[in-house]
C-alpha cells in the first residue's frame, strides 16, 4: 500500500511561472520529507527537504511547504526554468526507512 | 569526485542463475541502501544498512540479499532472480540514516536495469 502519494503523473508550466508540485502522505509517524529531482538515464539528485519541526523551507527558487494536519506537502518553484523539466518525487521516512512517491514528470515550456 | 558507482549499469539475465549488483561510495557515509523503480509504483527501499555489519529490510525485501562488509560498499545479491525482479535499480548512500537536524539527504547512483527472461 502506497504511504506516500503524487496524483498528478505529470504537469506542464510555462517557462517563467510558478510550478506546484503536490505530495500526500498517510503515516502520521513521518518525520523528515525530502524532494528529488531525476533526469533520464541518471540516479535520483536532492533537491529539499523539511522536517516536521518546520512548515515551510526556502532554497533560492525551490520552497517545500508542509502541512501536517493534512498529511500534505507541495514544491513551489519559482520562476520555472526549461533546465527544471524532470520527474520529481516526493520521500518521506520514519526511523531508517525511505518511502518514495510515485513521481510527477515537469514539463517546462520555453 | 564524490560518488556512488554500481556496476553493471545493465544485465539481461536468465531465471535462477544468481547475480550480484555491486555498490560503492567514496565519501565515508554510514548509511546505504537499495531502491528499486517500477512503472507507476516510484522507488521502493529493498534493504538499507546503518554501518559496517548492520542490514534491515525496507519495504520489499523478497529474493534479495545484501551484506556490509566494508563501509564503502553494498551489494545487491538475487539467489535466484525470477522475472518479477525486472526493474531499474538504484543504489543511494547519506551520511547518516537518521537525524532530522543533520540532512540525511541521499546520493544516488546511476542505476542498474536488470532483465531476468
Amino acid at each position: 500500500d502506497q504511504q506516500v502519494k503524487q496524483n498528478s503523473p505529470s504537469l506542464s508550466v510555462q517557462e517563467g511561472r510558478i510550478s506546484i508540485l503536490n505530495c500526500d502522505y498517510t503515516n502520521s509517524m513521518f518525520d523528515y520529507f525530502l524532494w528529488y529531482k531525476k533526469y533520464p538515464a541518471e540516479g535520483p539528485t536532492f533537491l529539499i527537504s523539511i522536517s516536521s519541526i518546520k512548515d515551510k523551507n526556502e532554497d533560492g527558487r525551490f520552497t517545500v511547504f508542509l502541512n501536517k494536519s493534512a498529511k500534505h506537502l507541495s514544491l513551489h518553484i519559482v520562476p520555472s526554468q526549461p533546465g527544471d523539466s524532470a520527474v520529481y518525487f516526493c520521500a518521506a521516512s520514519a526511523g531508517n526507512q525511505f518511502y518514495f512517491g510515485t513521481g510527477t514528470s515537469l514539463t517546462v515550456i520555453p | 569526485e564524490a560518488q556512488v558507482t554500481q556496476n553493471p549499469r545493465y544485465l539481461i539475465t536468465v531465471t535462477g542463475k544468481k547475480l550480484t549488483v555491486t555498490c560503492s561510495q567514496n565519501m565515508n557515509h554510514e548509511y546505504m541502501s537499495w531502491y528499486r523503480q517500477d512503472p507507476g509504483l516510484g522507488l521502493r527501499q529493498i534493504y538499507y544498512s546503518m554501518n559496517v555489519e548492520v542490514t534491515d529490510k525496507g519495504d520489499v525485501p523478497e529474493g534479495y540479499k545484501v551484506s556490509r562488509k566494508e563501509k564503502r560498499n553494498f551489494p545487491l545479491i538475487l539467489e535466484s532472480p525470477s522475472p518479477n525482479q525486472t526493474s531499474l535499480y538504484f543504489c543511494a548512500s547519506s551520511l547518516y540514516g537518521r537525524g532530522i537536524f543533520l540532512g540525511n539527504e541521499q546520493f544516488f547512483g546511476p542505476g542498474t536495469r536488470l532483465t531476468v527472461l
